[in-house]
């Protein structure tokens, strides 16, 4: 199984509003990512988690909230969003953080906040 | 810092045609380098990777890529495309340091039937 899910796949809130995106792994991998991706832009990376502790944070603002509980599962909370947050958020999973491995990619959730 | 520039932002080529995408990236030492295929509201489906060793590495869907340290490349192609080809193709280049991946603005392929 080399799939990345996640859910949900659509997701409008409102800036006052609190959601989370969630993605999942089985494959073992000990990497995960979170990128974020405007339209007709390239992906640009937000958070690297390893061995399920944050290892890299991009100065991203605090209304986004990364969390590791387990070593298949990766969620991103969201509080107080502004319109120009909104874009298609990307998961993605790797055998290990360092020296270049490849990335999978997750279909993203596309978020619009209203 | 490491850095990719695709400078094509749009291609079009005719079915059956061969195509060629060009990547230059810049980076001092040993890079890492990837082509990503992104449909319209799609993650990305890694197409091949280069790491070390063969400059010219295979990939899926029939693409290859070519590895010229001299020129900076990495530069994609395909012998005859497919109408399925088009989508958004994203070059990317990793450190030794690993796993943060810096991509290229992309180049939207389009195929004329």
């Amino acid at each position: 199984d080399t799939e990345v899910t996640q859910t949900p796949k659509h997701l409008v809130m409102g800036m006052t509003n609190k959601k989370s995106l969630k993605c999942e792994q089985h494959m073992g991998h000990r990497a995960m990512y979170w990128y974020k991706q405007k339209a007709k832009k390239p992906p640009e990376l937000m958070f690297v988690y390893s061995y399920e502790k944050l290892s890299i944070n991009e100065s991203v603002p605090s209304r986004f909230s990364p969390e590791c509980p387990n070593s298949s599962l990766l969620n991103l909370h969201l509080h107080a969003l502004q319109p120009e947050d909104s874009a298609l958020y990307l998961c993605a999973s790797s055998p290990k953080v360092g020296t270049a491995y490849e990335q999978y990619f997750g279909p993203g959730t596309r978020l619009t906040v209203t | 810092a490491q850095s990719v520039t695709q400078p094509d932002i749009h291609i079009t080529v005719s079915e059956g045609a061969s195509l060629e995408l060009r990547c230059n990236y810049s980076y001092g030492a040993t890079p890492y380098l990837f082509w990503y295929v992104q449909s319209p509201g799609q993650g990305l489906q890694l197409l091949l990777k280069y790491f070390s060793g063969d400059t010219l590495v295979q990939g899926i869907k029939g693409f290859e890529a070519e590895f010229k340290r001299s020129q900076s490349s990495f530069n994609l192609r395909k012998p005859s495309v497919h109408w399925s080809d088009a989508a958004e193709y994203f070059c990317a280049v990793d450190t030794e340091y690993g796993n943060k991946l810096v991509f290229g603005a992309g180049t939207i392929l389009r195929v004329k039937s």
